[in-house]
């Protein structure tokens, strides 16, 4: 079973530059997610998507971060202007439709690092 | 929101058990509690998950205390691959189940 796809894997921009990230989920996965990890931190969810709809979205940056899945599938994370601050790892993962069950495990991606100078 | 608390970092030496403990006190009577694990350069691994009763798989054991307030997860063999950050991660069911991530706990091992 092929994994969560990210690209790129690395990514270098100047501040007020823009950039997207792209992922593509396990297939049949209904729930996607990015995630923002700075370097010593946890991951930080950024925005849940339920199949094309936002589940939850309340830790993303509007002003400047944006978030589309279209047709459900697959996504992509656009950062414009870029910051400073910006810099770090984007995780996107995606999991089966959330039910009752106890599982839900999210499956990874190998992230995009972003560095902003 | 259930926090949790767990060392910085643990040393071990290659072949023998690994204890790693976690505390949350704060957890619902209804959090499941999540491990994963995150090697080097890499996305984060799912490890184990449990509500009330111990749990053994193929990766680990997680042991859950009877007042649910602290688990440990076990690693019966630790080799060098093993080396990671392990989180511990109580599962939100009332909120779009969500994880809720801390600093983990970095896992050195030893040769």
């Amino acid at each position: 079973e092929a994994g969560v796809a990210q690209s790129p894997r690395y990514k270098i921009i100047e501040k007020r530059q823009s950039v997207a990230f792209w992922c593509n989920p396990i297939s049949g996965h209904a729930t996607l997610y990015w995630y923002q990890q700075i370097l010593g931190q946890g991951p930080k969810l950024l925005i849940q998507f339920q199949n094309n709809g936002v589940v939850d979205d309340s830790q993303l940056p509007k002003d400047r971060f944006s978030a589309e899945r279209l047709k459900g599938v697959d996504s992509t994370l656009k950062i414009q202007p870029a910051k400073l601050e910006d810099s770090a790892v984007y995780l996107c993962a995606s999991s089966l439709v959330r039910s009752g069950t106890s599982g839900g495990q999210q499956y990874f991606g190998p992230g995009t690092r972003l560095t902003v100078l | 929101d259930a926090k949790t608390t767990q060392p910085n970092s643990m040393e071990s030496n290659e072949e023998e058990p690994v204890h790693l403990p976690c505390n949350h006190s704060t957890i619902s009577g209804t959090d499941y509690i999540h491990w994963y694990r995150q090697l080097p350069s890499q996305g984060p691994e799912y490890v184990i998950h449990g509500l009330t009763s111990n749990v053994n798989n193929r990766m680990a054991s997680l042991a859950i205390a009877e007042d649910r307030k602290s688990s440990t997860l076990i690693l019966h063999r630790a080799t060098l691959r093993d080396a990671a950050v392990y989180y511990c991660i109580p599962r939100r069911m009332d909120s779009n189940y969500q994880l809720i991530w801390g600093a983990g706990t970095k896992l050195i091992i030893k040769p």
